[in-house]
């Protein structure tokens, strides 16, 4: 079946620094999502992709989606505490958009 | 998120006992879904509904049970066959048109001692 792999697992950052976590699936992905879980809480919806190739932003988070729609990344640029929690993409495949895989996540940790 | 309920928030069973998990929504979204979590790993999805009495099975769904007799409602049995039972579950449903985003419950944390 479809796989989402993500990495890193785990990233510790100071305050300020930037940050990526990549996500690669084993099929080709109709859409992707990313969602954050902020410690103790649930997923968040946060944005998603449609088209290949295709940049969004939002404030200091900049996503993209790969040009073959199996491979996406999130950058944070100068990270706040705020930013703290577990980052999941997740996608939709096969031609079901109900069904959704999500990836392990990178769980993000700063240090004011 | 808002519009959709889980109770309880935490949940305490024996081993061998069946449990059941509550998840209601006012949000009038069609497709609804369970979720497990546990620590270190993604999300598994456990079943799904994309419509009033109508599911079909997820990735795990072996020791669970669902229905879908209401549209605002999709309870989850987590039965004594289910190996590993405590966990993080999570409920979700998913809107229409083209986002296809998912808004979650705030979760139950189920501990089966």
């Amino acid at each position: 079946g479809q796989q989402v792999m993500q990495i890193p697992q785990y990233q510790h950052v100071q305050e300020g620094e930037d940050f990526t976590t990549y996500c690669n699936s084993s099929t080709t992905l109709s859409n992707i999502q990313w969602y954050k879980q902020r410690p103790g809480g649930h997923p968040v919806f946060l944005i998603q992709l449609v088209k290949s190739g295709e940049v969004k932003k939002q404030k200091r988070l900049t996503f993209q989606f790969g040009e073959a729609k199996k491979n996406s990344s999130l950058h944070i640029t100068a990270t706040q505490t705020t930013d703290v929690g577990t980052y999941f993409c997740a996608g939709y495949s096969g031609g079901s958009n109900y069904k959704l895989t999500f990836g392990k996540g990178t769980l993000l940790t700063v240090n004011p | 998120d808002g519009g959709i309920t889980q109770s309880p928030k935490y949940l305490f069973r024996k081993e061998g006992q069946n449990v059941t998990l509550s998840c209601e929504q006012n949000l009038n979204h069609d497709a609804m879904y369970w979720y497990r979590q546990d620590p270190g790993q993604g999300l598994r999805l456990i079943y799904y509904s994309q419509i009033v009495n109508d599911f079909q099975k997820g990735d795990i769904a072996e020791g669970y049970s669902v229905s879908r007799e209401k549209k605002e409602s999709f309870p989850l049995t987590v039965t004594s066959a289910q190996k590993n039972p405590t966990a993080f579950y999570l409920c979700a449903t998913r809107a229409r048109g083209l986002s296809y985003e998912q808004y979650f419950g705030p979760g139950t944390r189920l501990t089966v001692t």
